[in-house]
C-alpha cells in the first residue's frame, strides 16, 4: 500500500524568507500523481501545485515550487518569498495513475510565517 | 470561481443518532468524494461515487455509512448509527473527468460533532 510521510509537524520562516517542506512516500507503481494542498485556518483545502510522476521537471507555480526526486521517492515544496498568507497546513498527497483516483495524505506540516 | 458548498458547518449530534451530511459538488463534475480529517489527523479517503455507483470505499466506509446523489446537484453522507469516533470535519470534493490527474476540488467541510 502507498503512505506518505511529512516528518516536519512544525516550520516557521520570516515573511520575504524561502521554506521548503519535505514529503516522502512510498509506492511500488511507476505512474502516479503528487499534490501540494493548503489548509488554512478557513479549513478549506486548496491546491496549490501538482507533479506528474513522468514528468521530468519540477513544477513551479508563480512562489511555489517541488523538487520532485523520484528514484528516493521524495517530494519537497519550496515557498519562496513567503507572505503572512502562507500560513497554513500543508498536505503533501499521493494519487496512483491506474484503477484509482483517492488522494492519500500525509500528516501535514503547519507552517507559521513571522514578519 | 465555482465552488464545491457543504451544509451544514457545523453539525452537533446524540450518539446513535442518524447524520446527513450534504454537498453540493461544481455543476459540471462527474466523479465525486468524501474524505475525513479527525482533530490533529490526517486527511482520510472514505468514498468515491461516480455515475450513481461507489467506484471505491475505504475500510472506513463500513456499514454505517451511505452515499447518494438523489438529484442533479446535491451529493450526500450519510452516518446510520453515529459513534463518538465520528467526530470529526468530512470534506467532500470532486473532478470534472477521471483518468487523468485532474484536481480535486475541496469543500469548506463539515465539522460533525458526536456527543
Amino acid at each position: 500500500a502507498q503512505t506518505v510521510t511529512q516528518s516536519q509537524p512544525e516550520m516557521s520562516v520570516q515573511e520575504a524568507e524561502t521554506v521548503t517542506l519535505s514529503c516522502t512516500y512510498d509506492t511500488s507503481e511507476s505512474d502516479y500523481y503528487l499534490f501540494w494542498y493548503k489548509q488554512p485556518p478557513s479549513r478549506q483545502m486548496i491546491l496549490v501545485i501538482r507533479q506528474e510522476a513522468y514528468k521530468q521537471q519540477n513544477a513551479t507555480e508563480n512562489r511555489f515550487s517541488v523538487n520532485f526526486q523520484k528514484a528516493a521517492k521524495s517530494f519537497s515544496l519550496k515557498i519562496s518569498d513567503s507572505q503572512l498568507g502562507d500560513a497554513a497546513m500543508y498536505f503533501c498527497a499521493y494519487r496512483g495513475y491506474y484503477n484509482t483516483d483517492k488522494l492519500i495524505f500525509g500528516t501535514g506540516t503547519r507552517l507559521q510565517v513571522f514578519p | 470561481e465555482p465552488e464545491v458548498t457543504q451544509t451544514p458547518s457545523h453539525q452537533v449530534t446524540q450518539m446513535g443518532q442518524e447524520v446527513i451530511l450534504r454537498c453540493v459538488p461544481i455543476s459540471n463534475h462527474l466523479y465525486f468524494y468524501w474524505y475525513r480529517q479527525i482533530l490533529g489527523q490526517k486527511v482520510e479517503f472514505l468514498v468515491s461515487f461516480y455515475n450513481n455507483e461507489i467506484s471505491e470505499k475505504s475500510e472506513i466506509f463500513d456499514d454505517q455509512f451511505s452515499v447518494e446523489r438523489p438529484d442533479g446537484s446535491n451529493f450526500t453522507l450519510k452516518i446510520r448509527s453515529t459513534k463518538l469516533e465520528d467526530s470529526a470535519m468530512y470534506f467532500c470534493a470532486s473532478i470534472p473527468t477521471s483518468g487523468i490527474a485532474d484536481t480535486q476540488y475541496f469543500g469548506p467541510g463539515t465539522r460533525l460533532t458526536v456527543l
